[in-house]
């Protein structure tokens, strides 16, 4: 069965760095793009942009672009999310996401928690 | 950039009630147009794609309509495991999400 599986949450304070990752199985890694997703506590979803994990392009948002990276480890079936100078208001839960259907997101990783704090 | 304006923000229905929650978009996004549902704690489930397609395993109680900057999800007949927040997502240009739509049973 299709799985996206996240790495544990993260405590940083603010000025350092994280990397998340997204570990894929049950389907063919570089046939279907990778989105990232942010939702701050209690907020809706704000997507973050994606990658294309044939050819290793990303995509940013317009709101993402600067202190976010996207990356693979495509051997491994992995993408992972860079995000450096965090800020305060990066604290949020960060989801990727399988481009499915015309490139939707569809089969979701469980969310990883990044908390920046002093 | 496409904004997705969704409502309402808030729903409160009995069980057995149909339900129905709305997006509309900028602009015509020719119904590429998904549905995701949210409970507490999860990540989002994908529930429709495409205006109308319903996604493998989920109930036929769920439905989807819509064409052009308008789009509706309904749920037929509510039952206690919707409770939820739903989300709709355009993906005709680039990616954006509503705002959301929290649903609780009265």
């Amino acid at each position: 069965q299709i799985q996206l599986v996240q790495s544990g949450p993260e405590l940083k304070k603010p000025g350092e760095s994280v990397k998340i990752s997204c570990k894929a199985s049950g389907y063919t890694f570089t046939d279907y793009a990778m989105h990232w997703v942010k939702q701050a506590p209690g907020k809706g979803l704000k997507w973050m942009g994606w990658i294309n994990t044939y050819t290793g392009k990303p995509t940013y948002a317009d709101d993402f672009k600067g202190r976010f990276v996207f990356s693979l480890e495509a051997s491994a079936s992995t993408a992972n999310l860079q995000i450096s100078n965090l800020k305060n208001e990066d604290t949020a839960t960060y989801f990727c996401a399988r481009g499915g259907f015309y490139g939707s997101p569809d089969y979701w990783g469980q969310g990883v928690m990044v908390t920046v704090s002093s | 950039d496409i904004q997705m304006t969704q409502s309402p923000s808030f729903l409160s229905a009995s069980v057995g009630d149909r339900v129905t929650i709305n997006c509309k978009a900028s602009q015509n996004i020719n119904k590429y147009l998904n549905w995701y549902q949210q409970k507490l704690g999860e990540a989002p489930k994908l529930l429709i794609y495409n205006t109308n397609n319903l996604q493998t395993g989920i109930p036929s109680r769920f439905s989807g309509s819509g064409s052009g900057t308008d789009y509706t999800l309904t749920i037929s007949s509510l039952q206690p495991e919707d409770v939820a927040t739903y989300f709709c997502l355009q993906h005709s240009s680039r990616f954006t999400f509503g705002s959301g739509t929290k649903l609780e049973i009265k």
